[in-house]
């Protein structure tokens, strides 16, 4: 069966700090993947997606990137971040186009101070 | 742009009592909507629809969509405590691996 990690769990960063959080799925190979944010009071923002290794597309200009070095590997950075960073991280994988479901990691409670 | 309205935001019945979540949207080549349960964290998934009128039904949770006036509703019958949670609509447009468009969400509370 499939499984999905995120670590770490929880995050607290000082503003103008890097940031790096990482993505691992197993018992799949090719998956799409996604990073979404969930900030209070908002819906879950898809931020990233990626079809393959080195390919990523982002959905909203900000101060992360993304990167997909391995097929079931997802990794969220930032050089410096923000206040308006801070916000619950969740990384999903699907199986493509089509098949809409996608599952969910467990998520990284990120505050910026 | 894509969107999703969920109401309510908020909801608090008492246990036994049955619910209707509501969630209605905005897509551009529509593909499917999803619904989600959210409890402390990570979503996890309940139903997905893409053709009106079909009713999914698991335990006493069920769905239905409605692609010409663009809504879903999830009902949830003999509501448990163990039902509270954070009740989350998903779209899915048809234009490549975009990743799905979120609701705010749907805050249920059964109290016992």
């Amino acid at each position: 069966s499939q499984t999905i990690h995120q670590w770490p769990a929880t995050l607290v960063q000082p503003v103008g700090s890097p940031l790096s959080l990482e993505c691992t799925v197993e018992g799949t190979s090719n998956p799409n993947l996604y990073w979404y944010r969930q900030a209070a009071g908002r819906g879950l923002q898809l931020l990233f997606y990626s079809v393959g290794i080195g390919q990523i597309s982002s959905e909203v200009p900000q101060n992360l990137s993304a990167s997909r070095p391995q097929d079931r590997q997802f990794i969220l950075s930032s050089k410096k971040l923000l206040l308006s960073d801070s916000g619950f991280y969740l990384c999903a994988w699907g199986r493509g186009l089509g098949i809409g479901e996608q599952f969910f990691g467990p998520g990284t409670r990120l505050t910026v101070l | 742009e894509d969107k999703v309205v969920q109401s309510p935001l908020s909801l608090v019945v008492h246990e036994g009592d049955t619910v209707t979540l509501n969630c209605s949207y905005e897509v551009t080549n529509f593909r499917s909507l999803l619904w989600y349960k959210q409890e402390k964290k990570a979503p996890t998934f309940l139903f997905m629809l893409t053709s009106s009128g079909i009713e999914k039904k698991s335990g006493r949770l069920s769905s239905i969509l409605d692609k010409k006036e663009l809504f879903s509703i999830l009902n949830i019958t003999a509501t448990q405590t163990g039902d509270s949670a954070v009740y989350l609509c998903a779209v899915e447009p048809g234009r490549g691996a975009d990743g799905l468009t979120f609701g705010k969400g749907t805050h249920l509370i059964i109290q016992p």
